[in-house]
């Protein structure tokens, strides 16, 4: 069974600080999605990462893929409280193109 | 546009009632999903679709069903709703190919309550 897990589930930071958000999962996979998630909102795609190496940028976020450690990172770089939401990594390693998530990191930045 | 839609946005209902929820995707996508939310934020999926293969999710109770009139909608049938079948339910859907990143992107949800 597939599994992705996350850490922190949960992080509280001030603004203008760095920090990174990791993604473990279970077995070998050749994509790995970042989604954002506000409160009472539905999840809009941030990235997509499509072979070990990879790495994007918008803002100030930037996601990256190691596939032979099964690692993502998604590092936050001087953060606003604009990015305050939750943060959700999912890998694409099931039957039918199913999406495994890892359990969400809720990240409040504060002012 | 509206992407990816969905009907109601709020289901209030008693347990034992059968309920339906209808989502439909304008992107032209060949797969359709539906996905659990629970209470603590954790995204389950339920099934995936394509007009070729439905592909259900073990854990999932026979009582939901998907039913897909045609490409563009994938509805989800509740029978019998039991208390723990409160969630936020999404729809999602993407363009399935070897070559490309088969983003899913998602509707915006139905928050289901089971009185």
């Amino acid at each position: 069974e597939l599994k992705v897990e996350q850490n922190p589930l949960f992080l509280s930071m001030q603004e203008g600080k760095n920090y990174t958000i990791y993604c473990n999962y279970s077995t070998t996979s050749d994509r790995l999605y970042w989604y954002r998630q506000d409160p009472g909102k539905s999840l809009e795609s941030l990235f997509v990462l499509l072979s070990n190496g990879a790495v994007k940028q918008e803002g100030r976020l930037m996601a990256s893929l190691d596939t032979k450690a099964r690692l993502s990172t998604l590092h936050i770089t001087a953060a606003v409280h604009d990015l305050s939401a939750t943060y959700f990594c999912a890998n694409h390693g099931g039957a039918g193109n199913m999406l495994t998530f890892g359990g969400g990191t809720r990240l409040m930045v504060k002012p | 546009d509206t992407a990816v839609s969905q009907t109601p946005k709020y289901l209030v209902t008693q347990m034992g009632n059968d309920k339906s929820i209808k989502c439909e995707q304008n992107l032209g996508h060949d797969t359709m999903y539906w996905y659990k939310q629970d209470s603590k934020k954790f995204l389950k999926i339920m099934f995936s679709y394509n007009n070729k293969e439905l592909i259900i999710n073990e854990t999932v109770p026979n009582r939901f069903s998907p039913k897909s009139p045609d490409k563009a909608h994938l509805n989800l049938h509740i029978n019998s709703l039991e208390l723990g079948d409160s969630a936020v339910y999404f729809c999602a859907s993407s363009q399935v190919r070897i070559s490309i990143s088969n983003e899913q992107f998602f509707g915006p949800g139905t928050r289901l309550t089971v009185l």
